[in-house]
């Protein structure tokens, strides 16, 4: 079965500073990877996913199959990036199922 | 247009009641899921549609948990005989399915349910 791990449930750093949400999966197959934020008051919503290999908002996230990572980076804070970040894969097929990590909250602060 | 939308917004029950929440999908999408969202945790699937076809459904929890689609736009869940466990936030996600590698998923606001 997949499995997502995010360690950290909370982040808080300064505006400006770089931020790195860590992400760990566990897959057999070739995973989709994606990662989706929630602003206060906000629905879930889709951030980035690996394979289009955006820059979404000035974040990044590079899969890396050898530590089976997928860490969302961002290299100057803002304010309005404060939000709950959550890590998730999707098995293969296009209508299938997300498996979501437990979800990090980055607080950016001035 | 519009997107996903949940009614209600919020859900009060006695333990041992039943309730039903309510998704409209995006129009013309024809996948829909459900997610279960406990306090400090990330979604987790609870099952999935196809049109008014019920795809997976491996993820409900028991037996007293069902749901439907029955043509294929709107889609209820029915919990029977709440339990305290059963309190959490419910989701429901929308996307088209056809040829392409990867559709979104957009989410609702999501049912949270209190169960006293």
């Amino acid at each position: 079965a997949q499995r997502v791990t995010q360690p950290e449930k909370l982040l808080s750093v300064f505006k400006g500073a770089p931020v790195e949400l860590k992400c760990n999966y566990s897959y057999s197959g070739s995973p989709e990877l994606f990662w989706y934020v929630q602003y206060s008051r906000q629905r879930l919503q889709l951030l980035l996913r690996h394979i289009s290999r955006e820059s979404i908002k000035g974040f990044t996230a590079d899969l890396n199959k050898g530590e089976t990572s997928f860490h969302l980076k961002k290299p100057f804070a803002q304010e309005e990036d404060s939000a709950m970040y959550y890590c998730a894969t999707q098995e293969g097929g296009t209508a299938s199922k997300l498996t979501f990590g437990t979800g990090t909250r980055l607080q950016v602060t001035l | 247009g519009a997107g996903v939308s949940q009614s209600p917004r919020y859900k009060v029950a006695k333990r041992g009641q039943d309730v039903a929440l309510r998704c409209d999908p995006i129009s013309g999408h024809v996948s829909l899921f459900w997610y279960q969202q406990a306090l400090g945790q990330g979604p987790e699937f609870l099952t999935y549609f196809q049109n008014e076809a019920q795809l997976d459904k491996s993820g409900l929890p028991s037996d007293r948990f069902f749901a439907e689609r029955p043509e294929g736009s709107v889609s209820t869940l029915k919990i029977q005989r709440t339990q305290q466990e059963d309190s959490a936030v419910y989701l429901c996600a929308s996307s088209l399915v056809g040829l392409a590698a990867f559709y979104e998923q957009y989410f609702g606001p999501g049912t949270r349910l209190t169960v006293t």
